[in-house]
């Protein structure tokens, strides 16, 4: 039961253009949602992310857009770079009590950007 | 600062065997949490440690077992290892009682043949 689903498995843009990745989630519990990118032999690098209470958190190049009622969150890159060039994970966590936050990731979307 | 780290980076184990993995947080983060990522998947939760104790737990069989020192490093421990325990284990860190983001490590690379 994937409770985190990245269904595009693969994004090609060009340079210059918008990049948008998309994540559903089906636990109603999640209330943190964060994107991580990972490079070949690298650990996931924690990019942007977004409370519930909000529906959009912005980091210069990069925008998350969380539909609450929906279950669903994009992540926005303009100008996409070819730098960019990564896999990018949406993870989600919930509340668990205060104490730290067990991370539940979706499968990934590996996103090239041609010059 | 060093960031995360883990070691060894590459392993090769033989069905049955027992493996230890190890990993330093990030100066600062209190909590560690291991993930086992299968290739093609995204990194799945295996439990996470604070205060010296397993604090949360996936859905891991005994066979994965971790522990935390005083210094807040953790050790990964998988016995009778398996061909499908084959993955990318990764180590992240944050510090307790928030909502920030994990830091994670390059991860160590386990190939059970």
């Amino acid at each position: 039961d994937q409770q985190v689903k990245q269904n595009s498995p693969s994004l090609s843009v060009q340079e210059g253009r918008i990049s948008i990745l998309n994540c559903d989630y089906t636990n109603s519990m999640f209330d943190y949602f964060l994107w991580y990118k990972k490079y070949p032999a690298e650990g996931p690098t924690f990019l942007i992310s977004i409370s519930s209470i909000k529906d959009k958190n912005e980091d210069g190049r990069f925008t998350v857009f969380l539909n609450k009622s929906a279950k669903h969150l994009s992540l926005h890159i303009v100008p996409s770079q070819p730098g960019d060039s990564a896999v990018y994970f949406c993870a989600a966590s919930e509340n668990s009590g205060g104490s730290n936050y067990k991370l539940t990731f979706g499968k990934g979307t590996l996103l090239t950007v041609n010059p | 600062d060093a960031g995360v780290t883990q070691s060894p980076t590459h392993l090769i184990k033989t069905r049955g065997q027992q493996v230890t993995l190890r990993c330093s947080p990030k100066s600062g983060h209190d909590t560690v949490s291991w993930y086992q990522q299968a290739l093609g998947q995204g990194p799945q939760f295996i439990f996470q440690y604070y205060e010296e104790e397993e604090r949360q737990r996936g859905n891991f069989p005994d066979r994965f077992s971790g522990h935390q020192f005083p210094n807040y490093s953790s050790e990964l421990n998988v016995n009778a290892l398996l061909l499908g325990d084959s993955a990318l284990y990764l180590c992240a860190s944050s510090p307790i009682g928030t909502a920030s983001e994990a830091f994670f490590g390059q991860g160590t690379r386990l190939t059970v043949v």
